[in-house]
């Protein structure tokens, strides 16, 4: 079974500009987490999305968005990018329900200058 | 409520003892405890997870241990190898009929393990 994929694994952009990543889940999983991992504040949820649907999300300016589409793909999308906003974006597929274990991607390194 | 806390925030280990990290959590909700291990330039890997039902879960050279009363919980790795040198992270999540609750993650453990 093929693992989560991230695309693009790298990213530039500079400050003003948007930018979207994109997540395929793994095969029949259709729930997609979105995470952001920085030094200084580790691993932060971002939003979840099942079924085409945002089910939970998390603390983060509306800057930040996502959404899903019918094979389960998901991409995030970052308006207005602030120089704080380089991090590394995590995808993590699951099931959606009971233990729901979580299966990250390699994520998305964004470098925002 | 949501914190998770955990430590040290790095450990050296010589080849062949025993790591353990210690994660500490408030929201008495939370019962899904799992454990995730991340090399550099990968994402984390799901490792080992317990749920409060027991005080402890063995897979291969990885135990947990959970202390619900105490609201503690702990990744013991016995005969750490230098392949184990990794950040690992503690998390929580309360399970509902719909799913869980996002991850809580720790702020993560750099273990070194020095032959």
């Amino acid at each position: 079974k093929a693992g989560v994929t991230q695309t693009p694994r790298y990213l530039i952009k500079t400050r003003g500009q948007q930018v979207t990543l994109s997540c395929s889940p793994i095969s029949g999983h259709r729930s997609v987490s979105w995470y952001q991992q920085t030094p200084g504040q580790g691993l932060q949820f971002l939003f979840e999305y099942f079924s085409e649907t945002q089910r939970n999300k998390g603390n983060f300016p509306g800057r930040f968005s996502g959404r899903q589409f019918s094979n389960s793909r998901s991409e995030m999308n970052v308006s207005t990018l602030e120089l704080g906003d380089s991090a590394l974006y995590l995808c993590a597929s699951s099931s959606g329900t009971g233990d729901n274990e979580q299966f990250f991607g390699p994520g998305t390194r964004l470098t925002v200058l | 409520q949501q914190q998770v806390k955990q430590s040290p925030q790095s450990l050296i280990v010589q080849k062949g003892g025993i790591s353990i990290i210690n994660c500490a959590y408030e929201n008495t909700a939370f019962d899904y405890f799992p454990w995730y291990q991340q090399f550099p330039g990968k994402g984390p890997a799901l490792l080992i997870a317990i749920r409060p039902d027991v005080s402890e879960k063995k897979e291969g050279r990885f135990t947990i241990s959970f202390n619900k009363s105490a609201k503690q919980f702990s990744l013991h790795i016995m005969d750490s190898q230098p392949g184990d040198s990794a950040t690992y992270f503690c998390a929580a999540a309360h399970i509902t009929d719909s799913g869980n609750t996002p991850l809580v993650f720790g702020k993560g453990t750099r273990l070194s393990v020095i032959a």
